[in-house]
């Protein structure tokens, strides 16, 4: 059975620092691996897509790698700003996406 | 872009009561998926469909039923709701199958049972 784990569960960063978020996985198969972005309350916004046959995608400050083999996968986000503060959640595809429990990042200004 | 939209942000049911939550895509994606979200269990997928009329149930189906009698509708039912229903419960739909499409969200119902 897939599981998804992402460390540390909460982290705080000041203005301008880079974020570096963690997910691993335990079973390779996979299809796809999906960033997104959780504010209190609120739905999810998917950030990234990385297909299993590629090793990063990239948008605007945000990069996420994929490294199959190792079970990892690594979102950065560059230049952090207050607005980033959110929870961040990866998840796996197989058969249906296996989520991780998240990471909550704060941001100070 | 993707709009996703569930009809209630906050409900508040008593126990035994039937409730329905619905969930509208405007993208004419086949696939939509019901998902509870609790806090250290995280997201788990209730159902899915991946047609109209079609379902499959997902991880935790019991207590729950679905309805899909149009491509851009999907509703979920709590039969008779109880209090361990109580949770943050998230629509989302995909296109097709393909392993290459994301799934978009919508953002969520906030349900009590009280």
């Amino acid at each position: 059975k897939q599981e998804v784990t992402q460390i540390p569960a909460a982290l705080s960063v000041p203005e301008g620092e880079n974020l570096v978020l963690n997910c691993s996985f335990t079973d390779s198969a996979i299809y796809n691996l999906q960033w997104f972005r959780q504010d209190p309350g609120k739905g999810l916004t998917s950030l990234l897509l990385i297909q299993s046959s590629q090793r990063e995608q990239t948008s605007g400050r945000l990069n996420a790698s994929l490294d199959k083999s190792s079970g990892r996968s690594t979102l950065y986000i560059a230049a952090s700003q207050p607005g980033d503060s959110a929870t961040y959640l990866c998840a796996v595809k197989e058969n249906k996406l296996t989520f991780g429990g998240g990471t909550r990042v704060l941001v100070k200004p | 872009d993707v709009k996703v939209t569930q009809s209630s942000r906050y409900l508040v049911k008593r126990t035994g009561e039937k409730v329905f939550l619905e969930c509208v895509q405007d993208m004419d994606h086949e696939n939509m998926f019901w998902y509870r979200q609790d806090p250290g269990l995280g997201l788990r997928l209730i159902y899915f469909s991946y047609d109209v009329k079609m379902k499959e149930k997902g991880d935790i189906p019991e207590g729950y039923s679905v309805s899909r009698e149009k491509k851009e509708r999907f509703s979920l039912i709590l039969e008779s709701a109880s209090t361990n229903q109580t949770s943050m419960y998230l629509c989302a739909s995909s296109f097709s199958g393909a392993s290459n499409q994301p799934q978009h969200f919508g953002d969520g119902t906030r349900l009590s049972i009280l």
